[in-house]
Order: C-alpha cells, then sequence, then structure tokens
C-alpha cells in the first residue's frame, strides 16, 4: 500500500563497508531522486532518474553510484562508507501533470545510515 | 497508521496576502516536525520545531508547533510571486525504523 517504499529503514555499518539502500514506488510517476538529509536538516539532491535515465546528477562522491532496473525502482549503492556518509537519505517520486509543470513530490520514510 | 495531513492542498493569492498553511499529524514517538519548501531541485529547509508554544520566525515566515492539538502552522506574511511553491510538512518519529512521515503539501501560488 505504501508509495514510495526505502528499505532498509535503518542502517548501521562500518566504515569501509559496501551498502545498498532500495526504493520502489507504486504510483506511476516517471521520475525518482534521492536526496542526503544533512545534521542542519537541509535536503540536497544527489541524483534524479527521468524513465530509467540519469537526469540530475550533483556533486557526490564517485563512491555513490544510482540504479534503475525500471522507472519505477531507484537503488543507492554507496562502496567503502565513511564516517561522513551517516545522514538519512530520501528516496522521492514525482510525476508532472499535464502541461502545467506542476511538481507532486511524493517521499519516501527515509533511510537513517549510520557509519561506525 | 501514522499520518501528516495539509490543508489546504492548494492556495492561489495576491502579492501582498498573509497566507496560513495547516499541518496536523497523528504519529506514534514525535520528535519534531519539518517544514520544507519545495523547490525546483530539493527542497529548502524552512524550520525545525520540537516544543508546543515557541514561535520560529524567519524574516516573513513564522511557525509554530502545538503538541497538545497535534498541529503546526505556518505563517507568510507580505507574500511575494517567489514564495510560490509546495510547502511539506514532515515528523519525525523517535523509534528505530519509522522515521519521517511527510504530508502532501500546501501548493501556493502568489500571483503578481
Amino acid at each position: 500500500d505504501t508509495a514510495v517504499s526505502q528499505t532498509p529503514k535503518y542502517l548501521v555499518t562500518q566504515m569501509g563497508n559496501d551498502k545498498s539502500i532500495k526504493c520502489e514506488q507504486n504510483l506511476g510517476h516517471d521520475t525518482m531522486y534521492w536526496y542526503k538529509q544533512d545534521s542542519k536538516k537541509f535536503l540536497k539532491i544527489m541524483f534524479s532518474y527521468n524513465n530509467k535515465e540519469l537526469i540530475i546528477n550533483e556533486t557526490v562522491p564517485n563512491r555513490f553510484s544510482p540504479k534503475s532496473p525500471d522507472k519505477a525502482h531507484l537503488n543507492l549503492h554507496i562502496n567503502s562508507l565513511e564516517l561522513g556518509d551517516s545522514a538519512v537519505y530520501f528516496c522521492a517520486s514525482s510525476q508532472v501533470a499535464g502541461g502545467r509543470g506542476y511538481y507532486g513530490y511524493t517521499f519516501g520514510s527515509g533511510t537513517r545510515l549510520t557509519v561506525v | 497508521e501514522d499520518k501528516v495531513v495539509q490543508s489546504p492542498l492548494s492556495l492561489v493569492v495576491h502579492e501582498g496576502d498573509t497566507v496560513t498553511l495547516n499541518c496536523s499529524y497523528e504519529v506514534t514517538n514525535f520528535r519534531s516536525l519539518l517544514w520544507y519548501k519545495q523547490e525546483k531541485k530539493a527542497p529548502t529547509f524552512l524550520f525545525m520545531l520540537t516544543s508546543s508554544g515557541i514561535e520560529k520566525k524567519s524574516g516573513r515566515l513564522s511557525s509554530i508547533l502545538d503538541k497538545k492539538e497535534l498541529f503546526s502552522i505556518l505563517n507568510i506574511t507580505a507574500t511575494q510571486t517567489g514564495d510560490s511553491a509546495i510547502y511539506l510538512c514532515a515528523v519525525d518519529r523517535d523509534n528505530y525504523g519509522q522515521n519521517f512521515v511527510f504530508g502532501p503539501g500546501t501548493r501556493l501560488s502568489v500571483l503578481p
């Protein structure tokens, strides 16, 4: 029933490990995003995919690699985790409504990543 | 099931008007409530509220939380066309694996 679902919701891992966060949306939206929430609650966009194609790739370390097997899924893989990667990561999806350019975003509940 | 409700879902005003956006919530293990302004690339963080009755202000924007009645309001005075955006309310939950619940957003359009 959940519209945008992220797994896992909570992840504690050691430095140097590789981990993945999965995201799935069942809304039929054509665009998906990954955001990182910093300690001050600011949300920074990391990646955006439209119909499986990468359209936004902000300056993030290349240890972060997104993968979109289909337009309903956007996974985030992180190699060689560092302490500074600890944050909440949000997945979101959106769909442009008609020709008005309205972007209705739906967010997942977030994944709290703690690197120790 | 935990939920966050925002009202109105859509609002059209003219420059100079004052608007009040509402966010009500029903969640377990409330930790904090956050307001974001959704812009093209990423939401802009506005406020984080944890205690009742303490108004937070930033320029023409202000927000307050009522933990007894389980709601928050976001006020924007002397609106400008640049205030046009979707305003998101999100509640953070203090429980393993539960994390955030986002409201659907209020779409504000400010006309010249």
